[in-house]
């Protein structure tokens, strides 16, 4: 069975300092995909990027970054220059090639302090 | 703006009362749907996958019978909770996708209180 487990229950940041979120995972299959969402205190659910795990280069969306360790099953999420707006509960998530069914880890409440 | 959307966002009920929330792909079809359960503070549990056109897939310790879920069309799926009771009071969030491979897109999710 897959499972996420993230070691972080909460974390906190300073405003415009870099803050590191950590995620290991554990599957069998090689065909994967893997997540990071954000829930703001609206509860909405929002995708703050994702990964295939065929691709070596660890992917990148403007602020937010990966360092994806396939062999050793990591898949941390690193956040540059924080801002207040970054406060949330992240989840990592993960999801077999071919399904649509995600599971997530417990998730990380990030702080970010002015 | 919202692929998803999820329909009521809030709802209060009595004891014994049924209660039904909707969850429709606004741009795209989705042959699957999910139905998430979220504790306060904690993750999102995952309930049921929702089939288009047939049985849902429900999660083991998920009561079908108090839980019903019915996809009746390529763009919405609802979630039934029957007999409802104060311990069926919590966060509820579907969720669906484009294709299989790509992002899942929330709905905003629905908090049912139960008096």
């Amino acid at each position: 069975a897959q499972t996420v487990t993230q070691s972080q229950p909460e974390m906190s940041v300073q405003e415009a300092e870099t803050v590191t979120l950590s995620c290991t995972y554990d599957t069998s299959e090689s065909d994967y995909y893997l997540f990071w969402y954000k829930q703001p205190p609206s509860r909405q659910m929002i995708l703050v990027i994702r990964q295939e795990a065929y691709k070596q280069q660890n992917a990148t969306e403007n602020r937010f970054s990966v360092n994806f360790q396939k062999a050793a099953k990591s898949f941390s999420l690193k956040i540059s220059d924080s801002q207040l707006g970054d406060a949330a509960m992240y989840f990592c998530a993960h999801v077999q090639g071919g399904s649509e069914k995600l599971v997530f880890g417990k998730g990380t409440k990030l702080t970010v302090n002015p | 703006g919202a692929v998803v959307s999820q329909h009521p966002s809030r709802v209060i009920c009595k004891s014994g009362t049924s209660v039904k929330i909707e969850c429709r792909s606004l741009d795209f079809q989705a042959t699957t749907m999910f139905w998430y359960r979220q504790f306060p503070k904690q993750s999102l549990m995952l309930m049921a996958t929702s089939n288009e056109g047939s049985k849902a897939t429900y999660e083991q310790g998920v009561e079908k019978d108090k839980f019903l879920i019915n996809h009746a069309s390529l763009t919405l799926s609802t979630l039934t909770v029957t007999s409802a009771h104060p311990e069926d009071s919590s966060f509820y969030i579907c969720s669906a996708s484009r294709q299989v491979g790509s992002p899942l897109h929330f709905g905003n999710g629905t908090r049912l209180t139960v008096t």
